[in-house]
């Protein structure tokens, strides 16, 4: 049980255009899920926790009009990468909680490589 | 500040070797630390989880220790196989992690395991 999947696997996009990452619980309700991006070499960046029903908290240093978060339903939240420059590029992944467990328990999904040309 | 460090940064062992790896925090209150094995291109999986009590817990060949009072875990992989070679992170949760789900992640150590 427990599993997080990602969509897309990868996406290529010219400069200027928006991209959307989904994040999907499949076996669970997770009200809490959360997003992370991963430059090369790097560990995981906490970017924004994404609630069920309500605004994303983002991290500082995070342009919330730029990454869009929606958490619609429990078991999909979506990334927008909103005028996406060569500078986005890296590997977004997310993650979910398991509503039994606590927030600090999480599943995280493939991930979703970006590439902005 | 709340960190976690890891060394060595990369690594590269023979096949049917063993390794371990290290993992030093300053996470205060402490509540639990885990080790996640993260294959290229792919999501952290997880491999062990301990809290302040315990002191080493084990899944297959991979072991993990906790050493609460110099704040130290360790990670030991038994008679590697190539399909061990990925990025190993270690992650702690401050006390406050329970009800925000954020992770202090470590930078990874980078494992190749080599025929």
């Amino acid at each position: 049980g427990a599993v997080v999947s990602q969509h897309p696997s990868r996406v290529i996009c010219k400069s200027g255009t928006s991209v959307k990452i989904e994040c999907r619980s499949l076996d669970f309700q997770a009200t809490t899920m959360f997003w992370y991006r991963q430059f090369p070499k790097q560990s995981l960046m906490l970017m924004a926790t994404s609630n069920e029903g309500s605004k994303a908290t983002y991290e500082q240093g995070v342009e919330k009009d730029k990454f869009l978060i929606n958490h619609a339903s429990l078991t999909l939240s979506t990334l927008t990468v909103t005028s996406a420059h060569p500078e986005d590029s890296s590997f977004y992944i997310c993650s979910a909680s398991p509503p039994w467990l606590l927030p600090d328990t999480q599943y995280f999904g493939p991930g979703t490589r970006l590439t902005v040309l | 500040k709340n960190q976690v460090e890891q060394s060595p940064q990369s690594l590269i062992i023979l096949e049917g070797k063993n390794c371990t790896l290290q993992c030093n925090y300053t996470v205060s209150p402490f509540s639990n630390l885990r080790w996640y094995k993260q294959d290229t291109g792919r999501g952290p999986v997880s491999l062990t989880i301990m809290t302040f009590s315990e002191n080493t817990k084990s899944n297959g060949r991979y072991t993990a220790t906790l050493d609460a009072d110099t704040k130290q875990s360790s990670l030991h992989i038994t008679a590697s196989q190539l399909s061990d070679s990925a990025s190993y992170i270690c992650v702690v949760s401050e006390g406050r992690s329970s009800n925000t789900g954020k992770l202090i992640f470590g930078q990874g150590t980078t494992l190749q395991v080599k025929p």
